[in-house]
């Protein structure tokens, strides 16, 4: 069984320009949550979707924003990048009662 | 104030000794808490959650949950270079959003 996948591993960036990062939970999961990790701290929650539904919000800026698809796979859309979105972003799903499974990351920099 | 607190180390010990990691929740209707092994560059792994009070064992780890302290615990016996990473505690209500800690440093040296 594949795992949470996550598309692209690495991204260069500029200041202002948009992202768009990609996400793909474990088969059966139906909730999708997006973390932000950036060096030396721990994930910080962004976004969690439930049944294409948004079931929850971080404190992150509007320009932060994402959405869940019919087949459960997930966007993450960050407008107007600034050097601070320089991070490790993380999908997680969930299914069941045994916490989150994390997809191996993209690492966006921005410059 | 913080609602995952965790010492963010190093914490060295010697192989084969066992490592006890810390964790401190703020949220008193937590239900959910997890540990997560992360290697450098690496994302986070699942490796023990626990749901009541008391201990639950897994091989060399053994997690330890406290609620009426809001404490929980990572043992890890008979600990190995391998073991070296950064721990995260995570700490969740029903809803499956937990709230991460920054993790704790653990260093294994032979």
């Amino acid at each position: 069984d594949a795992g949470v996948t996550q598309s692209p591993t690495h991204l260069i960036k500029t200041r202002g320009q948009h992202v768009t990062l990609r996400c793909s939970p474990i088969s059966g999961h139906k909730s999708v949550s997006w973390y932000q990790q950036v060096l030396g701290q721990g994930p910080q929650f962004i976004f969690q979707y439930y049944e294409k539904e948004e079931r929850g919000r971080g404190n992150f800026p509007d320009r932060f924003s994402a959405r869940q698809f019919p087949n459960y796979s997930s966007e993450l859309n960050v407008n107007a990048l600034l050097l601070g979105d320089s991070a490790l972003y993380l999908c997680a799903s969930a299914g069941g009662d045994y916490g989150y499974t994390f997809g191996s990351g993209t690492r966006l920099t921005v410059v | 104030q913080k609602e995952v607190e965790q010492n963010s180390g190093p914490l060295s010990v010697p192989e084969g000794a066992i490592a006890s990691l810390n964790c401190t929740y703020s949220d008193r209707v937590s239900q959910s808490f997890f540990w997560y092994r992360q290697y450098s560059g690496k994302s986070p792994e699942l490796i023990m959650s626990i749901y009541s009070n008391g201990d639950k064992e897994d091989g060399r780890f053994t997690a330890q949950l406290n609620k009426a302290s809001q404490y929980v615990s990572l043992l890890i016996r008979d600990s190995q270079p391998s073991d070296s990473a950064t721990y995260l505690c995570a700490v969740g209500r029903g809803s499956y959003i937990p709230t991460f800690g920054r993790g704790t440093s653990l260093i294994v040296h032979p």
